[in-house]
C-alpha cells in the first residue's frame, strides 16, 4: 500500500527564515501535487509536478520532485505570516487516484 | 462562478438519521471524488466516479452511497449516521494529470 509521509508535521518558525518541508512516498509515481489549506477552508492547489527533476516556484514557495528518490520538497524562503497554513503533498499512484500525506501545519511567528 | 460547489456547508444531525450532501462542478471535468477529512486533518479518498461510472470505492461502510446522475454531479448519501461519521467531507473534480479542484467542504457533526 502506498505511504506518503510528510516531515515535519508541525513547524513553527520566525518570519524571515527559510525552511523545507519533505514529502516521501513509497511507490513509483511521476505525479505529485502540493496543496495549501487555511483553517476551516478548502484545499488550494499550489504546484503540479509531473516529471523527475521538475521545479516550480511561486513567490516565496518552491517545490521540486525527485522521482528516483521518491522525494518532493517544498521550500519556503524568507517566510511571512501570510504563509501560515497546512500544506499537503499528494501522490498520484494511478490514473485518478491521489493519496495525501498527513499535512504539515506551518505557523509563522511575526 | 464557483467551480466545485457543495451543499450544505454545515450539517448537524442526530445519530441514526439519514442525510445527503450534494456536489456540482461546472469545470467540465470527467472525474469526481469524495474525500473525508478527520479531526486530525487526514484526507482519505472514499469514492470516485468517471463520467457517471464508479471507479474507486475504498473501504467505506456501506451506509455511505454515492450517486452520480450526470458527470457534473456527485452526491453522497449517508444512512444511519454514527458519531464517528463526524468529519469534513470534500468533493473534488479532476481532468487529466492536473490534480484536483476541491469544493469548500461540508462539516458534518453527528450528535
Amino acid at each position: 500500500e502506498l505511504k506518503v509521509e510528510q516531515n515535519p508535521l508541525f513547524l513553527s518558525m520566525q518570519e524571515g527564515k527559510n525552511y523545507t518541508i519533505y514529502c516521501n512516498y513509497s511507490t513509483t509515481s511521476d505525479r505529485l501535487y502540493w496543496y495549501r489549506q487555511d483553517p476551516g477552508k478548502s484545499l488550494e492547489s499550489l504546484f503540479v509536478l509531473l516529471s523527475n527533476g521538475a521545479v516550480k516556484q511561486e513567490g516565496r514557495l518552491m517545490a521540486s520532485l525527485d522521482t528516483k528518490a521518491r522525494l518532493s520538497t517544498l521550500h519556503i524562503t524568507a517566510a511571512v505570516h501570510d504563509l501560515s497554513a497546512t500544506y499537503f503533498c499528494a501522490v498520484d499512484i494511478r490514473d485518478d487516484k491521489i493519496i495525501f500525506g498527513k499535512g504539515t501545519r506551518l505557523h509563522i511567528l511575526p | 462562478d464557483t467551480a466545485v460547489s457543495q451543499t450544505p456547508k454545515y450539517l448537524v444531525t442526530q445519530m441514526g438519521n439519514d442525510k445527503s450532501i450534494k456536489c456540482e462542478q461546472n469545470l467540465g471535468h470527467d472525474t469526481m471524488y469524495w474525500y473525508k477529512q478527520d479531526s486530525k486533518k487526514f484526507l482519505k479518498i472514499m469514492f470516485s466516479y468517471n463520467n457517471k461510472e464508479l471507479i474507486i470505492n475504498e473501504t467505506v461502510p456501506n451506509r455511505f452511497s454515492p450517486k452520480s446522475p450526470d458527470k457534473a454531479h456527485l452526491n453522497l448519501h449517508i444512512n444511519s449516521l454514527e458519531l464517528g461519521d463526524s468529519a469534513v467531507y470534500f468533493c473534488a473534480s479532476s481532468q487529466g494529470r492536473w490534480g484536483y479542484t476541491f469544493g469548500s467542504g461540508t462539516r458534518l457533526t453527528v450528535v
